[in-house]
């Protein structure tokens, strides 16, 4: 069974950084591609990062690049989101996501809740 | 990087069925057939329901139903129940390499 937890939401100050993870199991973690996508309160979804399987390539939304910086390590199954210079925009869920066979994203976390306040 | 157009909300009555449209540009959903469809229940993570336009990944129920013509993509809800009462997201691979989402739309089953 496929599984993706995420740890690291916190409430932290409008300027400040955090790190996300993202711990996979259930599947042949590095031959995969891997999603974060984010969801304020009450809003829609927003696509955020994707990496490619041997962390060769990643790919950002315009909202966070410069700021985000997407990891993996294929030795402990994990994915790391380390997010810079926070906003109160940067307020939402952030789900981890694992890429399909194509393009789409077929598993996903629970998602954990990222607050940026003073 | 603009989100893609869908109607904020779509009801309809047990057994109908309804359709959600999900608007691009060619340099989204009308240049691939990359788009796939989520479903997403309140306090829940999404759901895959679609990939590549038409294809249910196994487990999904072949009332969910997806197509395409030019930029526009579309999901497609046969026998409405009431368990399918979620809000529904599009999504497109892009020419960037990257993703993108629809707004969103809330379906009501009256």
């Amino acid at each position: 069974e496929v599984q993706l937890v995420e740890s690291g939401g916190v409430v932290v100050q409008p300027g400040g950084s955090l790190r996300l993870t993202c711990a996979a199991s259930g599947f042949t973690f590095d031959d995969y591609t891997m999603h974060w996508v984010r969801q304020a309160p009450g809003k829609g979804l927003e696509w955020v990062s994707l990496i490619t399987w041997d962390g060769g390539g990643t790919y950002y939304a315009d909202s966070v690049k410069g700021r985000f910086t997407f990891s993996r390590d294929n030795r402990k199954n994990s994915v790391y989101l380390q997010m810079n210079s926070l906003t109160t925009e940067d307020t939402a869920f952030y789900y981890c996501a694992k890429g399909g066979g194509g393009y789409e994203l077929d598993y996903w976390g629970q998602g954990t809740l990222v607050t940026v306040s003073s | 990087q603009s989100a893609l157009t869908q109607p904020a909300s779509v009801s309809g009555s047990p057994g109908q069925s309804i359709t959600i449209s999900c608007t691009g540009t060619s340099s989204d959903v009308g240049g691939y057939n990359y788009v796939s469809w989520y479903q997403q229940h309140p306090g829940k993570a999404p759901k895959l329901l679609i990939y590549e336009v038409t294809n249910r990944p196994s487990g999904v129920s072949n009332r969910f139903s997806g197509s395409k013509s030019a930029n526009t993509a579309s999901l497609t809800i046969s026998g409405l129940q009431a368990e399918d009462e979620a809000d529904y997201y599009c999504s497109s691979y892009t020419s960037s390499s990257t993703r993108v989402f629809g707004g969103g739309t809330k379906v009501t089953v009256l």
